[in-house]
């Protein structure tokens, strides 16, 4: 059983530009959700995907959109961005049943991103 | 989901138990309460959750009081390893929507 994995770790990126974050959720699993954590801060709620649809969102631009593949791997990408775009950003990975969450969510080690 | 309250920071010595409080005044019937850490540069690990009764896992027990409007996670024997910061969660089961404070950091002294 493989878990969590996240690339790029780290990522340099200049303001007004844009990224592409990639996540492979642990096997079995079919949803991924996406957090930013700021330095300093806990772990804040972008969104989640399930079955290729976005399935609930926290309180952020349209800016920052995603996508999930059949495989059940995600893409978070950010358009313009902003120097409070640096964080620390998780996925992770669980299971839904109809809906509903079965079993905790199990993280990957994040992707450091700092804007210039 | 109910929001919680948790002290900034604590120690404890390696070996013995480490008690972490968890305040969640406004919780309501079909909330429950969700414990995850996270140690330096990881990301979180899920370590235990309940409704009303107390549950031990393998990792840690959790209790939580008769009123359901605190709880205390309990590390039973720590070691350098559990120093991490420590997240109180309220929430719906199934709700994956996970709402993070800022957590209690517990340093686990040598």
């Amino acid at each position: 059983e493989t878990g969590v994995t996240q690339s790029p770790t780290h990522l340099i990126k200049t303001r007004g530009q844009q990224v592409t974050l990639r996540c492979s959720s642990q096997s079995g699993h079919n949803t991924v959700s996406w957090y930013q954590q700021a330095l300093g801060q806990g772990p804040q709620f972008i969104f989640q995907y399930y079955r290729e649809e976005e399935n609930g969102r926290g309180n952020f631009p349209p800016r920052f959109s995603g996508l999930q593949f059949p495989n059940y791997s995600s893409e978070l990408n950010v358009n313009a961005l902003e120097l409070d775009d640096s964080a620390l950003y998780l996925c992770a990975s669980s299971l839904l049943l109809a809906g509903v969450g079965i079993n905790e969510q199990f993280f990957g080690p994040g992707t450091r991103l700092t804007v210039l | 989901d109910a929001k919680t309250t948790q002290p900034t920071s604590m120690d404890c010595a390696e070996g013995r138990a480490a008690n972490l409080p968890c305040n969640h005044s406004t919780i309501s019937g079909n909330e429950y309460v969700y414990w995850y850490r996270q140690i330096h540069s990881q990301g979180p690990q899920y370590i235990i959750h309940g409704l009303k009764n107390n549950e031990t896992n393998e990792m840690a027990s959790l209790i939580i009081t008769e009123d359901r409007k605190s709880s205390t996670l309990i590390l039973p024997h720590a070691t350098l390893r559990d120093t991490a910061v420590y997240y109180c969660i309220v929430l719906n089961f199934g709700n994956e929507k996970l709402t993070f404070g800022t957590g209690t950091r517990l340093t686990i002294i040598p």
